[in-house]
This record gives C-alpha cells, sequence and structure tokens, in this order.
C-alpha cells in the first residue's frame, strides 16, 4: 500500500514568489495535516483538515493557506515567500479518530533564495 | 496550551549502552503521548504512543516508554543501541481537545558510537 506521498520533493523559490505544495494521503484517510520544520527544530502545526473542513490552525500568518479536496488530497499554498520560510514542509495522514496514529510523508523540502 | 520540553539537544552512547532520552511535557488535561524517529531526509516514523490503559508502552525496534503522570514525563528507553538507531527522536502531545493536533518538542539527535 502507497504511504502519504508529497510532491515535490525538494523546491527553489525566490523571496516575494508564491509556491504549492502537494500532499496525498493513505487511501481510506481522511484527516490531513500540515507541518513545518525549520532546521534543528521540532515540527510546527500549520492546519489540519478532516472531511474537507478546517479543524485546526497554527500560529502561522496569513500567507499560507490550505484545502483538502473531494479525494482528501490537500494543497498547502504559501504566498509572498520570505527567506525564513526555508524549511522542511511535513504533510501527515490519520484515519480520523484522536488517537489514531500519524503517518507522515518524506517532506517537501523548500529554499527561498 | 500544550508544551513538550526534551532535555539533551543531543545525546552520545555506546553500541550495546542503555539508550534514554528525555520528554516533559505540559498539558491541562489528560494527554496522548508519541514518539517519532527522523532519520535524515526521512519524514516521521512512530515508535510508540501512549493513549490509555497500561503506562509502560512497547514500540517498535526495541524501544520503550513509562507514561509518569506525577512526573509529567514520558522518556524513551532501549536496553541496548544499536549502530542503526542513531537518528533524531521527536517527543509528542495530543489531546481530545486539539482534534489531534502534535505539538513536538524540540528533537534529540542521538549518536551512537563503535
Amino acid at each position: 500500500d502507497a504511504g502519504v506521498t508529497q510532491s515535490p520533493t525538494h523546491l527553489i523559490k525566490t523571496r516575494g514568489q508564491q509556491v504549492t505544495l502537494r500532499c496525498s494521503p493513505i487511501s481510506g484517510h481522511k484527516s490531513v495535516s500540515w507541518y513545518q520544520q525549520v532546521l534543528g527544530q521540532g515540527p510546527q502545526f500549520i492546519f489540519q483538515y478532516y472531511e474537507k473542513e478546517e479543524r485546526g490552525r497554527g500560529n502561522f500568518p496569513d500567507r499560507f493557506s490550505a484545502r483538502q479536496f473531494p479525494n482528501y488530497s490537500s494543497e498547502l499554498n504559501v504566498n509572498a515567500l520570505l527567506l525564513g520560510d526555508s524549511a522542511l514542509y511535513l504533510c501527515a495522514s490519520k484515519l480520523g479518530g484522536m488517537n489514531t496514529e500519524a503517518f507522515f510523508g518524506q517532506g517537501t523540502r523548500l529554499t527561498v533564495v | 496550551a500544550q508544551s513538550v520540553t526534551q532535555l539533551g539537544s543531543h545525546v552520545s552512547v555506546s553500541e550495546g549502552a542503555l539508550v534514554l532520552l528525555r520528554c516533559n511535557y505540559s498539558s491541562s488535561v489528560p494527554p496522548y503521548l508519541f514518539w517519532y524517529v527522523q532519520y535524515p531526509n526521512q519524514g516521521l516514523q512512530l515508535l510508540l504512543k501512549y493513549t490509555t490503559g497500561a503506562t509502560l508502552v512497547k514500540g517498535i525496534n526495541g524501544f520503550e516508554a513509562e507514561f509518569k503522570k506525577s512526573e509529567t514525563s514520558f522518556h524513551l528507553t532501549k536496553p541496548s543501541a544499536h549502530m542503526s538507531d542513531a537518528a533524531e527522536y521527536f517527543c509528542a502531545v495530543s489531546d481530545l481537545t486539539s482534534y489531534g493536533k502534535l505539538t513536538f518538542g524540540q528533537g534529540t539527535i542521538l549518536t551512537v558510537h563503535p
């Protein structure tokens, strides 16, 4: 069975540009979350979606947005990129319940120059 | 608000020695607790989790952790380190009120010497 897949794996963008990251959850999983992991730190929660509705939002500026599609895949959009947005962006999928395991993808490494 | 503190950003052990990675949490409601491992340039893999029930939790690759409510701790141990255990380890907390949102610690890099 395929795990959580993220695309692209690496990305280089210029300051001020916009970027879209994509995530396909494990088949049957209805919850997708996004995390930002800056080098040397733990992952920070950005968004959670369940059944196509936003269920949680972390402390990130409005430049960050996301959505979940009918097939439960998800996109994370970041506008007006800053150098500080350079990080590993992780997507996690869950079956849905509170105490069910979150399965993480390999991440998208975003570098802003 | 929840928080997680991992004591020691770097831990170094010899192969065959005991591994002890420390995690303390803060939560106003009964927590769910997790340990994840991250190998270079990869995502996170779940080692073990505590939700309810038995406070000593066994995970993959010989790791285990004990939930101690009185100490608000969830330390990760392994009796005998292997070279393949070298990685970064993250403790995380969640609860029923946060819809499964994970709050992670800063991580501990484990180095295993021959």
